[in-house]
């Protein structure tokens, strides 16, 4: 199972725009990346999912450079309702996902 | 998205009682299911995978007849926690794969996952 090292806490402001990387060094060749994000007392929701280059959606992107031994998710024009617990996993097909420490993003006004 | 509803969201019980968690998947079908435990300020720990029709998969140091899975249909896996302790009290949160075929839209092979459900053993 890959393990995955991410920062512990970042702290952003209103409006700007938050990355956070993630590194991946021992990825399988079928193994997916997948950002989660977690409130507190709250099940974790999917934020965004990829396999190589740069993946967009309505709340994020997230970019993989070729080698995929990191990611990082992007969240553009942070808000304060963005606070929360960001999860990086690795993992596809029928593996399971083990959850690291996560990051604990707190945006302040 | 995928929605994975759980239910009871917060169940209080007396100590040496069982309870029963269920997880369901309202709208796309999940041959496996996992459940979760997370106490406050720490990460997800993976408790087992629970795959319709067949025993679920514990993970090392979770007791399996402490904590029963049941996966009996593709939208439906139940935890029975039997005779709770508060040692047991914790945050309970499982989650549902899409299945690649019949995800529906939703991105195949990625878990979603319920809201959770808070137990608390006095």
């Amino acid at each position: 199972l890959a393990k995955t090292t991410q920062p512990i806490s970042m702290d952003s402001y209103e409006g700007q725009e938050v990355n956070i990387t993630c590194s991946h060094n021992n990825i399988a060749t079928n193994d997916y990346i997948t950002w989660y994000q977690q409130f507190p007392s709250q099940g974790p929701r999917f934020i965004i999912q990829g396999y190589k280059t740069k993946v967009t959606n309505e709340v994020a992107s997230l970019f993989i450079p070729a080698d995929r031994k990191s990611s990082t998710l992007s969240l553009p024009r942070v808000s304060l309702s963005d606070t929360a617990v960001y999860y990086c996993l690795v993992g596809g097909g029928y593996n399971k996902l083990i959850f690291g420490a996560g990051t604990r993003l707190a945006v302040h006004p | 998205g995928a929605v994975v509803s759980q239910h009871p969201s917060r169940v209080i019980c007396k100590s040496g009682t069982s309870v029963k968690i269920e997880c369901r998947s309202l709208d796309f079908q999940a041959t496996t299911m996992f459940w979760y435990r997370q106490f406050p300020k720490q990460s997800l720990m993976l408790m087992a995978t629970s795959n319709e029709g067949s025993k679920a998969t514990y993970e090392q140091g979770v007791e399996k007849d402490k904590f029963l899975i049941n996966h009996a249909s593709l939208t439906l896996s139940t935890l029975t926690v039997t005779s709770a302790h508060p040692e047991d009290s914790s945050f309970y949160i499982c989650s549902a794969r899409a299945d690649k075929y019949t995800a529906g839209g939703k991105a195949a092979d990625t878990q979603y996952f319920g809201p959770g459900t808070r137990l608390t053993v006095l």
